[in-house]
């Protein structure tokens, strides 16, 4: 069974103070992982897709990084727009186009 | 603009009685989900769909039916609801190994 383990479950930053968020997973046969932003009352809304150990993709202040274990999201001077949970999921070789999410991580970002 | 558009937003009901919640969206994507999101829980798969016509069960389908006449639309009904459903739905469409894109959600209470 695929399983998506984020930690941790909520994060308070000062604005500027960069950290990372971890996503633990294990599937049978990766295909991809994804990593969402979720805003309050809304959808989840697509950063990132990473396919294999070594890739790295950024956008703005975060990075998203992959191993064959786990993934990272670093967040570089954080800002308080930046505050949201961020979901990651995984997708098998053999799930057709379904996803696995993990619980999310909870983040703050104070002036 | 094109996107997947999710109705009703908020949506109070009683225990026993049928509701159907939609989602449409204008991209022709082939794939569509619908979830469901609890505290505790994250994102569950409930069912989802490949093409029209073309449905499967995912993590949590019991109480649930789907039906997908047209690319387009992929309705969810709760035959005779319970107060377990009360939760936050979500519908996500995409393309073969593609990321998934999210509608806005339909929260749903039942008393």
């Amino acid at each position: 069974e695929d399983q998506v383990t984020q930690s941790p479950e909520a994060l308070r930053l000062q604005e500027g103070e960069s950290s990372s968020l971890n996503c633990s997973y294990t599937v049978s046969g990766l295909r991809g992982l994804f990593w969402y932003r979720q805003d309050p009352g809304k959808g989840p809304e697509f950063l990132f897709t990473l396919y294999s150990a070594g890739e790295e993709k950024e956008k703005e202040r975060l990075k998203a990084t992959l191993t064959k274990k786990e993934s990272f999201l670093h967040i570089t001077a954080p800002k308080p727009e930046d505050s949201a949970t961020y979901l990651c999921a995984v997708q098998a070789g053999n799930a057709g186009n379904m996803l696995t999410f993990g619980g999310g991580t909870r983040l703050m970002v104070k002036p | 603009d094109a996107g997947i558009t999710q109705s009703p937003r908020y949506k109070i009901t009683e225990t026993g009685r049928q509701v159907t919640l939609m989602c449409h969206q204008t991209w022709s994507h082939s794939y569509m989900f619908w979830y469901r999101q609890d505290l505790g829980h994250g994102l569950r798969l409930i069912y989802y769909s490949a093409a029209a016509d073309i449905t499967d069960k995912g993590e949590v389908p019991d109480g649930y039916v789907v039906s997908r006449s047209k690319t387009e639309n992929f309705p969810l009904t709760l035959e005779s609801a319970t107060r377990s459903q009360t939760s936050v739905y979500f519908c996500a469409s995409s393309e073969p190994t593609q990321p998934q894109h999210f509608g806005d959600g339909t929260r749903l209470s039942i008393l």
